[in-house]
């Protein structure tokens, strides 16, 4: 069955660095989603996206964030200068249709920030 | 604005015995519900869904929930418990519209006592 793959699984980083989180989607998958879960805490969504473009944005994704989908199969989830309350896990998700019932959930990407 | 309300943080149960989670949402049209469970320091696993049809859905693992419109609530049961079960538990609502995000409730943690 296809998934969704992110790397890494782990990273640790200082704080004020930046860190690319990646994400390959399911291949003929079209709008893809970042969330967050802080320790503890709920899932919150971050962004979609979709034909090249943010579709929806949360209150959370503020300009130290970014996405980008650079070829055919990967869609990135990049913080420019991270900051202690970023850490968290990070979960890309892909749908093939807007609307579609179910996303697909990857694995996930613990980031700690020191 | 979609939202989601799971009213218990935190439920124990027997093994063996049945159980119950409650989930409250609101959305204005009608919506696509989702259970999630998720194992310490692990990813999202889809129990299961609804978007139409049968208001009794049938999922993984022996859980079931039922879609209630009147009471915009989609609890999810399980017969029996097992010591396994033992996790978080999120509902999400997604949509067609809202560039399909899902919005996910604060969780509701499952301890089974032997």
């Amino acid at each position: 069955e296809p998934e969704v793959t992110q790397t890494p699984s782990h990273q640790v980083t200082q704080m004020g660095q930046e860190v690319i989180l990646r994400c390959v989607p399911i291949s003929n998958h079209l709008y893809f989603y970042w969330y967050r879960q802080i320790l503890g805490q709920k899932v919150e969504f971050l962004v979609s996206f979709y034909n090249n473009e943010i579709s929806e944005k949360s209150e959370i994704f503020d300009d130290q964030f970014s996405v980008e989908r650079p070829d055919g199969s990967n869609f990135t989830l990049k913080i420019r200068s991270t900051k202690l309350e970023d850490s968290a896990m990070y979960f890309c998700a892909s749908t093939h249709l807007q609307g579609e019932e179910t996303q697909y959930f990857g694995p996930g990407t613990r980031l700690l920030v020191l | 604005a979609q939202s989601v309300t799971q009213p218990d943080i935190h439920i124990t149960v027997s093994e063996g015995a049945s159980l119950e989670l409650r989930c409250n949402y609101s959305y204005g049209a009608t919506p696509y519900l989702f259970w999630y469970v998720q194992s310490p320091g692990q990813g999202l696993q889809l129990l299961l869904k609804y978007f139409s049809g049968d208001t009794l859905v049938q999922g993984i693992k022996g859980f079931e929930a039922e879609f209630k419109r009147s009471q915009s609530s989609f609890n999810l049961r399980k017969p029996s418990v097992h010591w396994s079960d033992a996790a978080e538990y999120f509902c999400a609502v997604g949509s067609y519209t809202n560039a399909g995000k899902s919005t996910f409730g604060d969780g509701t943690t499952l301890t089974v006592k032997p």
